[in-house]
């Protein structure tokens, strides 16, 4: 059963734009989200979090934005710049769980010149 | 500072065959989790270890088990490989206790085990 779920599997913006990737998730325990980003060959790296208290946190380039009513969490990167191109995962925690994350199934996002 | 290694990068293995993957933290990082992530989906948690103890354990087949060390290393060993086991494991460490709150993890470029 999957509790997290993203469902573009890509997205393409042009250079300078907005990117915007969605995630959708249905555990209202759930506590604590983040964003990684993925390069081929290499481990999904940490981008940005939000926790449950708060509906926005903000960090240079990248917006993440929490509508715990709506069981919704999004991630905004302006400008958007072709280095961005990446697999983007979401994930959330169960309170108390300590690390055991929950994973999206990634959308890959590319940036166009 | 080196980062989460794990080793080794790729590995071919054959049905019923055993399998050790391994992992160091990043230094000063006390918990370890892994997690397989298969073509196509996110990431799945399987082991949490903390101070080399188990905290965590995702819906995984006793054909899983972990183990950490006293230097905080880790390893995931996987008995009798079936096909369904080909994925790439992730190895991430964490600063904090698994306790604590908002504590990112940080992960290894993987290993990726093909079963044939």
């Amino acid at each position: 059963d999957q509790q997290v779920k993203q469902n573009s599997p890509s997205l393409s913006v042009q250079e300078g734009r907005i990117s915007i990737l969605n995630c959708d998730y249905t555990n209202s325990m759930f506590d604590y989200f983040l964003w990684y980003k993925k390069y081929p060959a290499e481990g999904p790296t940490f981008l940005i979090s939000i926790s449950s208290i708060k509906d926005k946190n903000e960090d240079g380039r990248f917006t993440v934005f929490l509508n715990k009513s709506a069981k919704h969490l999004s991630l905004h990167i302006v400008p958007s710049q072709p280095g961005d191109s990446a697999v983007y995962f979401c994930a959330a925690e169960l309170s108390n769980t300590g690390n055991q994350f929950y994973f999206g199934t990634g959308t890959s996002l590319t940036v166009i010149p | 500072d080196a980062g989460v290694t794990q080793s080794p990068t790729h590995l071919i293995k054959t049905r019923g065959q055993h399998v050790t993957l391994r992992c160091s933290p990043i230094s000063g990082h006390k918990s370890v989790s892994w997690y397989q992530q298969v073509l196509g989906q996110g990431p799945q948690f399987i082991f949490q270890y903390y101070e080399k103890e188990e905290r965590g354990r995702g819906n995984f087949p006793d054909r899983f088990s972990a183990r950490q060390f006293p230097n905080y290393s880790s390893e995931l060993n996987v008995n009798a490989l079936l096909l369904g086991d080909s994925a790439l494991y992730l190895c991430a460490s964490s600063l904090f206790p698994p306790s604590s709150y908002n504590s990112p993890l940080h992960f290894g470029n993987g290993t990726r085990l093909t079963v044939t």
